[in-house]
């Protein structure tokens, strides 16, 4: 991957509400497209990834779209719970290219208000 | 399933010395483990590639000979720091790819150079 643009960088949600997360990408070739979360001081957690196959995955309230054409990729997360709070990471990258690390976006700091 | 570890968890450390930082994968076999550093406040930025048997892939501006990494199993990857001084310190984390394209992300190092 090249460049992964990431929004917001905070966002903050009632619980219960929806939280919509975007990130755009610049790399014509990706074709991979995970998200992780990650807590203070810890390691990120894979919560959901997409393939440039597929234009939507969805695991219980999670869900990510994929627009290749726009490139641009959505993490959508429903009725959020205070446990959502975190710090999510959009990433891409070019599976099979040669170059599989993972480019990562700036990350957007989740706040679910009680 | 897909556990990654890493030892230790905190390290501190004097300018001028090394530090080793140990990767494990688990439960499962990997023949790719990958390097990020985090700095606080920041995303994960790739530092090399780690290929079981053989040299490591270095991301450009990432000094190979300060930075330097064996991954002598396919359940162990190392990351040695040499020479450290404070501007190394840092959170250092290591992924392994189980199955295609997906990375399973370790718990992290926080390195502290004094």
């Amino acid at each position: 991957g090249e460049n992964v643009e990431q929004h917001p960088s905070t966002l903050s949600v009632q619980e219960g509400d929806s939280a919509v997360i975007k990130c755009t990408y610049s790399d014509s070739a990706s074709n991979y497209f995970p998200w992780y979360k990650q807590e203070l001081g810890k390691g990120p957690q894979l919560i959901i990834d997409i393939r440039s196959n597929v234009g939507e995955k969805k695991d219980q309230r999670i869900a990510v779209t994929l627009n290749k054409t726009a490139k641009h990729f959505s993490l959508h997360i429903t009725e959020t719970q205070p446990e959502d709070s975190a710090v999510y990471f959009c990433a891409e990258t070019d599976s099979g290219g040669g170059a599989d690390g993972l480019t990562f976006g700036k990350g957007t700091h989740l706040i679910i208000q009680p | 399933g897909a556990v990654v570890s890493q030892h230790p968890s905190r390290v501190i450390c004097k300018s001028g010395t090394s530090v080793k930082i140990e990767c494990r994968s688990l439960d499962f076999q990997a023949t790719t483990m990958f390097w990020y550093r985090q700095f606080p406040k920041q995303s994960l930025m790739l530092m090399a590639t780690s290929n079981e048997g053989s040299k490591a892939t270095y991301e450009q501006g990432v000094e190979k000979d300060k930075f330097l990494i064996n991954h002598a199993s396919l359940t162990l990857s190392t990351l040695t720091v040499t020479s450290a001084h404070p501007e190394d310190s840092s959170f250092y984390i290591c992924s392994a790819r189980q199955v295609a394209d997906t990375q399973y992300f370790g718990p992290g190092t926080r390195l502290t150079v004094l």
